[in-house]
């Protein structure tokens, strides 16, 4: 099976913009989960999406926001982004929720 | 909701000595409890888990132990090597509302020294 795909894999956008990041998930997953990294700050768990609804969320603030499609694929939205939006945002799949499987990630710069 | 603590944050170790990495988890119903090792520049990737039923468990050169009294559970790494060098995150997993919920440590940054 092909592995977690995500993309863009590097971005650069400057404050105030918005940006969405997509997620494509292992065939037959249905759990999509996303995760802020930052060094030092480790993983930050920002949602979570099962059959296109949001099942669970971190205290990340309203402009991050997510949606899964009917094929699994999520995106992830960042709205007025911030410089300490910098980060890695990783994406993870799985099928009980209980081993993720990641994706290379999409490394955000904000300037 | 589950916290999951890690420690050390950092672990410099020489060549070929062990590696110790622990973790504790607040919520007694968690199940299942992976680690993640994440080369430098790379996706973390599952190496090794252990379910509530099983006290430790062996793969190679690592091994993980759970003491679900004390709600601990550790990553061992024996004859340590260069390529060992990553960040190493703990994880504890629970049902909860009728799926598994999983909560990450903060990570280990081991050094092996050659």
């Amino acid at each position: 099976k092909a592995g977690v795909t995500q993309t863009p894999r590097y971005l650069i956008k400057t404050r105030g913009q918005q940006v969405t990041l997509s997620c494509s998930p292992i065939s037959g997953h249905r759990s999509v989960s996303w995760y802020q990294q930052t060094p030092g700050q480790g993983l930050q768990f920002l949602f979570e999406y099962f059959s296109e609804t949001q099942r669970n969320k971190g205290n990340f603030p309203g402009r991050f926001s997510g949606r899964q499609f009917s094929n699994s694929r999520s995106e992830m939205n960042v709205s007025t982004l911030e410089l300490g939006d910098s980060a890695l945002y990783l994406c993870a799949s799985s099928s009980s929720q209980e081993t993720q499987y990641f994706g290379p990630g999409t490394r955000l710069l904000v300037l | 909701g589950e916290n999951v603590e890690q420690h050390p944050s950092t672990l410099s170790v020489q060549e070929g000595d062990s590696a110790v990495i622990k973790c504790t988890y607040s919520d007694s119903a968690s199940n299942y409890f992976p680690w993640y090792k994440q080369e430098l520049g790379k996706r973390p990737q599952l190496i090794i888990d252990i379910r509530s039923n099983v006290g430790e468990k062996k793969d190679q050169r690592i091994a993980v132990t759970l003491n679900k009294t004390a709600k601990h559970f550790s990553l061992h790494i024996t004859e340590t090597q260069p390529e060992d060098s990553a960040v190493y995150f703990c994880a504890a997993s629970l049902l909860s509302g009728g799926y598994q919920k999983v909560t990450f440590g903060t990570g280990t940054k081991l050094q092996v020294i050659p």
